[in-house]
């Protein structure tokens, strides 16, 4: 079956401005995960959904960071008034919660110009 | 403070050897381990994972092994070939928390030599 899509693959922005990345999860999966990935490093979690419900969002660096997930399937993370810092690669990930295993998507590369 | 650590940032082996990654972690409370293979320009594939109570997970040519006294987990691939060729890297997680996060390292780069 289809794994987890994510949109866009890539996204340049200018700072201050808004941007919403989205993930569609594998079909079935109860969790989702967003993690973010500098270059030469591994993912670093940011925020974790349950269904709709956002189980941990102790990763997200700030309140310029949300996560919603309101039907418990698409998500959407959205960084308001952007900044140069925050250009990394977006990824996300998700899992049935009967096992451990998490799926990753291909990742949203975002640059802030 | 880097709670996963994999200190080789790179490994070349020799088609048909064998190829040993390692990674070491600080936190007690990670009770199940996982290495994920990443191509460039996809996302990670998981590849096997581990929990705290055992000490070897074996799926064809892959196995690790988790040394809980010492901290370290280290993933064997035997034989080596061609397409293992990618970066590694391990994470981990508090389960019995309820911690649903992973944690990583900051990966391996294998290199495949024929």
């Amino acid at each position: 079956g289809a794994g987890v899509s994510q949109s866009p693959r890539y996204k340049v922005t200018k700072r201050g401005q808004d941007v919403a990345l989205r993930c569609d999860p594998i079909s079935g999966h109860v969790s989702l995960y967003w993690y973010r990935q500098a270059l030469g490093q591994g993912p670093e979690f940011l925020t974790y959904f349950n269904y709709e419900a956002q189980q941990d969002k102790s990763g997200l660096p700030n309140d310029r960071f949300s996560a919603e997930r309101p039907e418990g399937s698409i998500s959407t993370l959205t960084i308001q008034r952007t900044e140069q810092r925050d250009s990394a690669m977006y990824r996300c990930a998700s899992s049935s919660g009967t096992d451990y295993e998490q799926y990753f998507g291909p990742g949203t590369r975002l640059t802030v110009t | 403070d880097q709670q996963v650590k994999q200190n080789s940032p790179s490994l070349s082996v020799q088609e048909g050897r064998i190829s040993i990654l390692n990674c070491d972690y600080t936190n007690s409370m990670f009770d199940y381990f996982l290495w994920y293979k990443k191509y460039p320009a996809e996302g990670p594939t998981f590849l096997i994972s581990i929990s705290s109570i055992k000490d070897k997970n074996e799926d064809g040519r892959f196995t690790v092994f988790l040394n809980k006294s010492a901290k370290h987990l280290s993933l064997h691939i035997v034989p080596s070939q061609p397409g293992d060729s990618a970066v590694y890297f391990c994470a981990a997680s508090a389960m019995s928390e309820g911690a649903q996060k992973l944690v990583f390292g900051q990966g391996t780069r294998l290199t495949i030599n024929p």
